[in-house]
């Protein structure tokens, strides 16, 4: 089945610093690419998504760049603050449809 | 306006016993998604509602669990003779109507629930 790792399990940058999350997967039919950050005691939010057809995306300090030849993907955050210390995940979904599959997850710490 | 709401936010139970986790979708919403969340993990997908039926029950891991939603708003989350394996933040999301691909998912808070 489908199958999406991430890496690292823990990132620790200094304030300023950009953040750069990987996430490989196995399906070739995934067409979408959220990502999503989790503080804590918190349920997921959307923070930034990317479809098959397009290969970067950009908002603000985040963006995303999608290879689907290589079927992987990368969330970068530039200009780190604190507030952006949490969990990320990213995820895509499975057959082409609603159901997401999810990375284990990227605990990021941004250093004062 | 409200997000998605999740009751209780927390739940002890004993081995053996029943509960029930409820989740308030955002007005509107159609679709609806149960996920279950364990400690250091990505959240992993139980079951979707599109309306009052379950469209994808597939991600259930048997049939100790149940949703349902019966008037195509609020969904109960139901578990039988709990294990300590049970053991997880459950988590609830929904999405506005048409359902499709490209929905995004919109999550409550969850509810963690420990079984003794």
């Amino acid at each position: 089945g489908e199958n999406v790792e991430q890496h690292p399990s823990t990132l620790s940058v200094q304030e300023g610093d950009s953040a750069v999350i990987k996430c490989t997967y196995s399906d070739s039919a995934s067409n979408y690419f959220p990502w999503y950050k989790q503080e804590l005691g918190k349920g997921p939010q959307l923070i930034i998504d990317i479809r098959s057809n397009v290969g970067e995306k950009k908002d603000q300090r985040i963006a995303v760049t999608l290879n689907k030849t290589a079927k992987h993907f990368s969330l970068h955050i530039t200009e780190t603050q604190p507030e952006d210390s949490a969990v990320y995940f990213c995820a895509t979904n499975r057959d082409s449809n609603y159901q997401l599959i999810w990375g284990a997850g990227t605990k990021l710490i941004i250093k004062p | 306006g409200a997000g998605v709401s999740q009751t209780p936010s927390n739940k002890v139970t004993e081995k053996g016993k029943y509960v029930e986790l409820r989740c308030d979708p955002i007005s509107g919403h159609t679709a609806l998604y149960w996920y279950r969340q364990s400690l250091g993990q990505g959240p992993e997908f139980l079951i979707y509602f599109q309306g009052t039926g379950a469209a994808d029950d597939s991600g259930l891991p048997n049939d100790r669990f149940f949703a349902v939603r019966p008037e195509g708003s609020v969904s109960t989350l139901k578990i039988q003779r709990t294990e300590r394996g049970d053991s997880a933040v459950y988590l609830c999301a929904s999405s506005p109507y048409p359902g499709g691909t490209y929905n995004e998912q919109f999550f409550g808070p969850g509810t963690r629930l420990t079984v003794l």
